[in-house]
């Protein structure tokens, strides 16, 4: 069973740019949840999608922006990128049902220069 | 006070040696408990999962829960250089999720 996919894995950015992350979840896993992760904040939680709808959201400012398609699949957006931007997203993907084991994909490094 | 607290380490130990590494949390409504490990520049690797309270061994590594003292553990055995890494715990009710800051651990041959 193929694992979480995250693509790209890195990507150089500018400031005032945006970008657009992907993330295929496990087969089956209705929910993807995203994460970015810095050395000095640990995991923080972005967002968490279930059958296309948003269900949880972190405390993140509206730059940060998600969805999930009918396939599972999501994609995370973050529009006028700042320095304080540059980190590891993670995404991670779970059945989203009473057994809710979170499983992680590999991660997009994101550096915004 | 933080929903889960763990030890940032780091944490250094010979071959061969029993590690230790723990968490404590303040929600009680907590059922699942999981420790990852996460290699640099890698994502998260799911090591072991435990529901509500007991033991669970798996190889090297037995994760123990203890719900009334809102205490969880990792225990490794016989740790090896490859064990080296960033152990997380985490723990959900329901759709919640919250993780550990992570405890680095380096194994030294």
């Amino acid at each position: 069973k193929a694992g979480v996919t995250q693509t790209p894995r890195y990507l150089i950015k500018t400031r005032g740019q945006q970008v657009t992350l992907s993330c295929s979840p496990i087969s089956g896993h209705r929910s993807v949840s995203w994460y970015q992760q810095t050395p000095g904040q640990g995991l923080q939680f972005l967002f968490e999608y279930f059958s296309e709808t948003q269900r949880n959201k972190g405390n993140f400012p509206g730059r940060f922006s998600g969805r999930q398609f009918s396939n599972s699949r999501s994609e995370m957006n973050v529009s006028t990128l700042e320095l304080g931007d540059s980190a590891l997203y993670l995404c991670a993907s779970s059945l989203g049902g009473a057994e809710n084991i979170q499983y992680f994909g590999a991660g997009t490094r994101l550096s915004v220069l | 006070q933080k929903e889960v607290e763990q030890d940032p380490g780091p944490l250094s130990v010979p071959e061969g040696a029993i590690v230790s590494l723990n968490c404590t949390y303040s929600n009680s409504a907590f059922q699942y408990f999981m420790w990852y490990r996460q290699y640099s520049r890698k994502g998260p690797e799911l090591l072991m999962y435990t529901y509500s309270s007991g033991n669970k061994e798996d190889g090297r590594f037995t994760a123990q829960v203890d719900k009334s003292s809102k205490y969880i553990s990792l225990f490794i055995r016989d740790s090896q250089p490859s064990d080296s890494a960033t152990y997380l715990c985490a723990m959900c009710t329901g759709n919640q999720f919250y993780f550990g800051t992570g405890t680095s651990l380096t194994v030294i041959p």
